[in-house]
């Protein structure tokens, strides 16, 4: 059964700081892994999409990384911003449906 | 560009009642998820479809069913509903069931059981 771990649970940073969302995974047997963003009581936005065969993907701001052997991803958020408040969920195709991550709360204060 | 359609987005209920959610995937996608996010959790896959057949099934309630149209579109239909259904219900599409293919989130419907 694939069990997916966000660390850490909270995180709150002064702005203009960058920071790293750790998320790892017990079985290495994934097809992709995406980064979603949560505002609360909202819907769930993607963020990046990591295809198993490859090591990272990169928007803007934003940068994922995937270690298949290691069970490990890690999004990195340069420059953070007041508006990048939110829940940050990881999420791995598994099978045919997708096995998330309990997220982790990031609040940047101004 | 379109995006997956949810309605309604909010619902209230009572227990005991039945409720009907709908999804309408992105033009051409033919298949379609459905998660239930409770509160405070993360989302929990519930049941899929592709081309109109189940294609996967987690952990969906006896009292819930589900299935797509020939329009592609999709509705979760749950019974006896009880406090513990009260949740944020998600659907997804995506174009087949191929890995490399994202799965697009709707807004979800907030259901709320009183």
């Amino acid at each position: 059964k694939q069990e997916v771990t966000q660390i850490p649970a909270a995180l709150s940073v002064p702005e203009g700081e960058n920071l790293v969302l750790n998320c790892s995974f017990t079985d290495s047997a994934i097809y992709n892994l995406q980064w979603f963003r949560q505002d609360p009581g909202k819907g769930l936005t993607s963020l990046l999409l990591i295809q198993s065969s490859q090591r990272e993907q990169t928007s803007g701001r934003l940068n994922a990384s995937l270690d298949k052997s290691s069970g490990r991803s890690t999004l990195y958020i340069a420059a953070s911003q007041p508006g990048d408040s939110a829940t940050y969920l990881c999420a791995l195709l598994y099978g045919n449906k997708l096995v998330f991550g309990a997220g982790t709360i990031l609040r940047v204060k101004s | 560009a379109a995006g997956v359609i949810q309605s309604p987005r909010h619902l209230i209920k009572e227990k005991r009642e039945t409720a009907t959610l709908k999804c309408y995937p992105i033009p051409r996608h033919d298949t379609v998820y459905w998660y239930q996010q409770g509160p405070g959790q993360d989302p929990q896959f519930l049941i899929s479809f592709y081309e109109k057949m189940q294609s996967d099934k987690g952990s969906i309630p006896d009292r819930f069913s589900a299935q797509q149209f020939s329009d592609y579109h999709s509705e979760l239909n749950m019974s006896s509903l009880e406090l513990g259904d009260s949740a944020l219900y998600f659907c997804a599409s995506s174009l087949g069931r191929d890995s490399s293919y994202e799965q697009y989130f709707g807004p979800g419907t907030r259901l709320t059981v009183t």
